[in-house]
């Protein structure tokens, strides 16, 4: 049963320290997302990769938040220097392409005090 | 800005009711519509992709319907159960405009409840 796993689940963290979440997409998917959820905006979209490619990341503060994908098994999102106002819980979902449906990882929990 | 609009917010049924909710999009620039089912605690699984003006899609006892002319889809279940109990998304798939890649916008949700 392919799934799309994130670590860590769960992140508490001071302001101003840096934050590194992971996501493995499912084997053969080449497109990878990357969401946050907040109570005002529900889900919104910070970053999108094809093929690694970086092709949208306009919902993303560029100047704390950066994207990458090394390799076709891991995407990587960054925060640094995390601010209180980044809390919230942050989502990966991959998929076979842009159209066909997405699947989500369980989320990573971010709490910065 | 594209907007995708959800109603209603939260809905509570007993046991046994069937109900339907809608999602409102854009008219334009139309591609697909994704319909997702949100467990509280878990993460969004996928109900449905729809393409096609007129298509039905139907999946046991939840089924949906697109009109792109008019700019709407309704999502019905029959014979609710406690385990329908989830926020239900949808999401609007623009087509590729201007320079951008047009990614999916996520409406913010009906959050049904079913009580036994």
């Amino acid at each position: 049963d392919a799934r799309v796993t994130q670590t860590p689940r769960h992140k508490v963290t001071e302001m101003g320290q840096e934050v590194t979440m992971r996501c493995q997409p499912i084997l053969g998917h080449n497109t990878v997302f990357w969401y946050r959820q907040t109570m005002m905006q529900g889900l919104e979209l910070l970053a999108y990769f094809r093929n690694r490619a970086p092709l949208d990341d306009s919902g993303m503060p560029k100047d704390r938040f950066s994207a990458e994908m090394p390799d076709a098994t891991l995407a990587t999102l960054k925060i640094q220097p995390s601010e209180p106002r980044d809390s919230a819980v942050y989502f990966c979902a991959s998929g076979l392409d842009r159209v066909r449906e997405q699947y989500f990882g369980p989320g990573t929990r971010l709490t910065v005090t | 800005i594209l907007n995708v609009e959800q109603s209603p917010q939260s809905l509570h049924v007993q046991e046994g009711d069937s109900t339907n909710f809608t999602c409102s999009f854009p008219s334009s620039n139309f591609y697909a519509l994704h319909w997702y089912r949100w467990e509280t605690a878990k993460s969004p699984e996928a109900l449905f992709v729809m393409t096609l003006n007129g298509d039905e899609k139907k999946k046991g006892r939840i089924s949906a319907t697109l009109n792109t002319k008019e700019g709407y889809s309704y999502l019905y279940i029959k014979g609710s159960q406690p385990e329908d109990s989830a926020t239900y998304l949808c999401a609007f798939l623009p087509n590729y405009y201007g320079g951008s890649q047009g990614n999916l916008i996520f409406g913010k949700g009906t959050k049904l409840s079913v009580k036994p």
